[in-house]
């Protein structure tokens, strides 16, 4: 059973463009909401998290926004550069991590 | 700190031999994760220990599976005996807030022939 589902599952945007990538999770007890980006041959590093309180947040060119309601929440990735080529998997939880299946991102010069 | 420190790196097995896969994790740290990463099933959490001791192990493929802790800064998760579909990137990850801030290690990528 999967306890985060992610899409798409591959991505290319255009240098300049936004790149979106989408999450939804069932358990409602889950509070925290993170995004990890994985270069190849690299462990995942987390890039930008989230709890439920609040529907959206930035950081620099990387926001997340948050619906609790719809138990959805996604990255946007704002003015997307090569050097953000790399897969983004989302996660949530509470004690532990459930992680998505990931995104591969290639962003086009 | 040098953070999460994974040995070895590459491990190339023949099927029915045991392998070790070895996590120091950052000091401080009182959650140690093991992870597994495939390409089908990408992260799935293994077992996870809170000041050394097990606390979820529901994710352990079965009993060939085997990870252990000692103390607080080692951990190992040791497969007996190895199969072809074992072959997988197996991370660990520590950190002192439960599911808060992971950080991963670089990963051992084993494979089994």
């Amino acid at each position: 059973q999967q306890q985060v589902k992610q899409s798409p599952q591959s991505l290319i945007v255009q240098k300049g463009g936004i790149s979106i990538i989408n999450c939804a999770y069932e358990n409602t007890a889950f509070d925290y909401f993170p995004w990890y980006q994985q270069f190849p041959g690299k462990g995942p590093a987390l890039l930008i998290a989230i709890r439920p309180d609040v529907s959206e947040k930035k950081e620099g060119r990387f926001t997340i926004s948050f619906n609790k309601s719809a138990k959805q929440f996604s990255l946007h990735i704002m003015d997307s550069q090569p050097g953000d080529s790399a897969t983004y998997f989302c996660a949530a939880g509470a004690n532990n991590l459930f992680f998505g299946t990931g995104t591969r991102l290639t962003v086009i010069p | 700190d040098a953070g999460v420190i994974q040995s070895p790196r590459h491990e190339v097995t023949e099927m029915g031999q045991e392998v070790t896969l070895r996590c120091k994790p950052i000091s401080g740290h009182d959650y140690l994760f093991w992870y597994r990463q495939t390409m089908m099933r990408g992260l799935e959490l293994l077992i996870y220990f809170n000041n050394n001791v097990p606390i979820d192990d529901s994710g352990m493929p079965e009993d060939r599976f085997s990870a252990k802790m000692p103390n607080a800064s080692f951990s190992t998760l040791k497969i007996q005996p190895s199969e072809p579909r074992d072959s997988a990137v197996y991370f660990c990850a520590s950190t002192s807030g439960g599911a808060y801030g992971y950080t991963f290690g670089s990963g051992t990528r084993l494979t089994v022939v």
